[in-house]
């Protein structure tokens, strides 16, 4: 059974940092591209990032470049997201997902985690 | 704003037919990008419910159906049951922006 299990989020004050993390199993990591995909509270759906399933590619969303950094150890099933400068518009929960397929090009998740808080408040 | 306009609520009485309309652009759509569609219950995760247009992952029910024509794209819900109470979410790729875009969703309420 593919499972994901996001870990790390947490009430960072504005301009701070965190580690999220998600762990994956049921499935051969290293063959897969993943995502993180964000929800603030009571909204919709944002693409974060992705990387190719052996790090070479990664892509962001313009509002998180030059602050966040995805990356993967695939020795260890994991996938992270490194989150810098934070404000207040990064205030969500973070999924983290598995792709279905490879970029470029319209890319469905078919497995999600059940997602990590990041409150970034004062 | 999101790239992809969705209406925001849609409602129907059981076993009506309810549609979602995905509006895109010739940057995502329009361009030949495939649409994915995702429903979120109340308080869980997104579930992939249509991937590429008009397929559907094992265990979906065929009482969803996904379109996709030019800019535009559409979710069919036929039959509406109270358990098909959620948040459904379109998504796609902009080579605009070079990034996977979703709609602002759309909630559907059963009469």
């Amino acid at each position: 059974e593919v499972q994901l299990a996001e870990s790390g989020g947490a009430l960072v004050q504005p301009g701070g940092s965190l580690r999220l993390s998600c762990a994956a199993s049921g499935f051969i990591f290293s063959s897969y591209w993943m995502s993180w995909v964000r929800q603030a509270p009571g909204k919709g759906l944002d693409w974060v990032a992705n990387i190719k399933y052996d790090g070479s590619e990664k892509y962001y969303v313009d509002s998180v470049k030059g602050r966040f950094t995805i990356s993967r150890d695939n020795t260890k099933n994991s996938l992270f997201l490194q989150m810098n400068s934070l404000t207040a518009e990064d205030t969500a929960v973070y999924y983290c997902a598995r792709d279905l397929g490879a970029a470029p090009g319209s890319i469905p998740y078919d497995y999600w985690g059940r997602g990590t808080l990041v409150t970034v408040s004062s | 704003q999101s790239v992809l306009t969705q209406p925001p609520s849609v409602s129907g009485a059981p076993g009506q037919r309810v549609t979602i309309s995905c509006t895109g652009s010739s940057s995502n759509l329009g361009a030949g990008y495939d649409v994915h569609w995702y429903q979120q219950l109340p308080g869980t995760v997104p579930k992939l419910l249509i991937y590429r247009n008009s397929n559907r992952p094992s265990g979906v029910p065929d009482r969803f159906s996904g379109s996709k024509s030019g800019t535009s794209a559409s979710l069919a819900i036929t039959g509406l049951q109270a358990e098909d109470e959620a948040d459904y979410y379109c998504q796609s790729y902009d080579i605009s922006l070079s990034g996977y875009v979703f709609g602002g969703g759309t909630e559907v309420t059963v009469l």
